[in-house]
């Protein structure tokens, strides 16, 4: 069974950071990448960017440049999101996903999803 | 600044037929592959339509996906109550870097 587990949700303050986790189970995330991508409470959906699976090679959205860190530790079949200088409107709910083999931006498989708050 | 717009909301009655659109600012909207997204409350996302009209595996034939020029559509026949739900349209803009775009969401009601 192909799937994704992510860490626990997290309360975190203003200007902060918060690292999310996301586990791989199975064996079909070798030259993948594994995309983040968020949701506001009531929102829609935001791409946050990608990682590699093989090379670790990563893309993010502009707007997160620079405040964004996604990796992937192939030791463990994991990915992480490092998000710093929390705002408070970056509340939300994040999600890992894969993206399929044959379109590299659709996503067949997602994590339940994280949801981190930013509260003083 | 590529941008997908979808109508915020599509209604139909059990059995129904319902389309609904996703527009966006090039003439080419199917170029990269339009993919579509089924969002239940209160869970994640799930691939519903890639690649402009393909379905993955599991996803019933009463879902139809189509493009052309700027525009792609959805369509949803034999309408069920089951699928209520948020659709999202995506796709890709290869803008600097290149990133993937959501369009705003269409939540259909099942009437």
């Amino acid at each position: 069974q192909v799937q994704l587990v992510q860490s626990g949700a997290a309360v975190k303050k203003p200007g902060a950071s918060v690292k999310v986790s996301c586990q791989a189970a199975g064996n079909a995330f070798s030259d993948h990448y594994i995309n983040w991508v968020r949701q506001a409470p009531g929102q829609g959906l935001e791409w946050i960017g990608w990682v590699h699976t093989d090379s670790g090679d990563t893309n993010y959205a502009q707007k997160f440049q620079g405040r964004v860190t996604l990796t992937w530790d192939t030791s463990i079949s994991a990915a992480y999101m490092d998000l710093s200088s929390l705002k408070f409107d970056d509340s939300a709910i994040y999600y890992c996903a894969r993206n399929t083999p044959l379109v590299l931006h659709a996503f067949d498989v997602w994590g339940q999803g994280t949801m981190v708050t930013v509260s003083s | 600044q590529f941008v997908l717009t979808q109508p915020p909301s599509a209604s139909g009655t059990p059995g129904q037929r319902v389309t609904f659109s996703c527009s966006g600012s090039t003439s080419d909207l199917g170029r990269y592959g339009v993919n579509w997204y089924q969002q239940l409350p209160g869970t994640a996302p799930r691939l519903l339509i890639y690649r402009n009209n393909e379905r993955p595996s599991g996803v019933p034939d009463r879902f139809t996906g189509s493009t052309s020029g700027s525009s792609a559509s959805l369509a949803i026949s034999g309408l069920q109550s089951e699928d209520e739900a948020y659709y999202y349209c995506a796709t890709w803009d290869d803008d600097l870097d290149g990133h993937v775009v959501f369009g705003g969401g269409t939540k259909v009601s099942v009437l």
